[in-house]
């Protein structure tokens, strides 16, 4: 079973500047978890889809970020403009269900220089 | 609000030495709790996890952890450190009535010693 894809694996950016991640959760899994994961620290949700909707978007910062799962399938996490503080590793993660196990993907590390 | 506190940054034991690592919560109600693993450049694995029933739970790898109310403690063991166990280890606790929605405590790095 194919795991949670991310892309890209690595990305550098400058500040003020626009960038856009991907996630493609296992096959089926209705889920999908966005987790902010800054160095010395643990991962941080910032948005949970069910299924094409969201469920709990609180913790987003929805002045400069922003998600989408618009086919209730792949994901995709902008950011814009970037800001020196983003800098971190993006995390996604799915599920079959809410109260499931979720898988997580490698992640996305993004520098903000 | 929940929260994890996770003792001690970094953990360095022996190979063949007892690997301890600790995690206290906070919740106001009973929460669920999780112990995951994060090799480099790597995604989290689930390691054990307990929602309700027995205290002691068993996970993947030999590890282990003790859901203990009293000292609103998940503490993880294993008795007998690896090489392959070094790896950065987080408690979560799960908010009550999310779907899975996890709070992270900042994470321990094991290093395992020859």
């Amino acid at each position: 079973e194919a795991g949670v894809a991310q892309s890209p694996r690595y990305k550098i950016i400058e500040k003020r500047q626009s960038v856009a991640f991907w996630c493609n959760p296992i096959s089926g899994h209705a889920t999908l978890y966005w987790y902010q994961q800054i160095l010395g620290q643990g991962p941080k949700l910032l948005i949970q889809f069910q299924n094409n909707g969201v469920v709990d978007d609180s913790q987003l910062p929805k002045d400069r970020f922003s998600a989408e799962r618009l086919k209730g399938v792949d994901s995709t996490l902008k950011i814009q403009p970037a800001k020196l503080e983003d800098s971190a590793v993006y995390l996604c993660a799915s599920s079959p269900q809410a109260n499931t196990e979720a898988f997580f993907g490698q992640g996305t590390r993004l520098t903000v220089v | 609000a929940q929260s994890v506190t996770q003792l001690g940054s970094h953990v360095s034991v022996s190979e063949g030495a007892l690997v301890l690592l600790r995690c206290n919560y906070s919740s106001s109600v009973p929460p669920y709790l999780f112990w995951y693993v994060q090799y480099p450049n790597q995604g989290l694995q689930l390691l054990l996890k307990y929602t309700t029933g027995a205290t002691l739970v068993k996970g993947i790898n030999g590890f282990e952890a003790e859901f203990k109310k009293s000292e609103t403690s998940f503490h993880l063991t294993k008795p007998s450190a690896h090489m392959s166990d070094a790896a950065e280890y987080f408690c979560a606790v799960e908010k009550p009535g999310s779907a899975r929605q996890l709070t992270f405590g900042s994470g321990t790095q094991l290093t395992v010693l020859p």
